[in-house]
């Protein structure tokens, strides 16, 4: 498959804490993006991280990107309780940029 | 930010049976596309669909799976007839620009 983790994974922290989230991929990327999906809605770009870029911020949000080792990793700043999502990584591909999703990480904040 | 909407959110039908599955696109966006997402698994590029022709296929998007978009009405797909495995969650999403925009999805149970 396209990634490396099969299966969503879970992490729960306390408001406050800072937490990042790993993707690795397997075939060619230009581009990797983050999604936020909240429960019972559709996925939300949140971060989007460019092959020519190594690093990304939108608030309190840092994307990394390492093409050598095909790995981008997704930071959040002193977690907030509305932070409670899963967060998927994608890459693009294609002449129309069908997007490949990892299984992403459901985080919980707060109990 | 724009809405793409999906009706119906629910669908329970009988194995065999017909559904048609019914995306609103946001208004000027030109590529359109279908996700399935199985409980608890990543989510799946099924097709997409760009100037009345579908450009690109999985091999989910099954014989039996068809989309089309009449007159610049409704994205819809059609399943026909219908399989225990079709059962999931459907997302639709299109785009202008590079981001795609997804629907809340349609969660499909086949019987």
């Amino acid at each position: 498959s396209q990634w490396g983790e099969e299966n969503l994974q879970a992490l729960s922290i306390q408001e406050g804490e800072d937490v990042t989230m790993n993707c690795s991929y397997k075939t060619y990327t230009t581009v990797v993006h983050w999604y936020r999906q909240d429960s019972g809605r559709g996925p939300a770009l949140i971060i989007l991280i460019r092959s020519n870029e190594r690093e990304k911020r939108s608030g309190r949000l840092r994307a990394t990107l390492d093409t050598s080792s095909q790995s981008s990793s997704l930071s959040i700043t002193a977690a907030q309780c509305e932070d409670t999502a899963v967060y998927f990584c994608a890459t693009e591909a294609g002449s129309f940029n069908k997007l490949t999703f990892g299984a992403g990480t459901r985080l919980a904040v707060c109990p | 930010g724009p809405k793409v909407l999906q009706i119906p959110s629910h669908q329970i039908i009988d194995m065999g049976q017909m559904v048609t599955l019914n995306c609103d696109p946001v208004s000027n966006h030109l590529y359109f596309y279908w996700y399935k997402q199985i409980l608890g698994q990543q989510m799946e590029f099924l097709v997409n669909f760009y100037n009345g022709k579908v450009m690109e296929k999985s091999k989910l998007f099954k014989d039996q799976f068809s989309v089309e978009r009449p007159d610049g009405s409704y994205f819809t797909l059609k399943i026909q007839p219908t399989a225990l495995e079709d059962s999931a969650v459907y997302f639709c999403a299109s785009r202008r620009g590079y981001e795609q925009y997804f629907g809340p999805g349609t969660r499909l149970t086949v019987l």
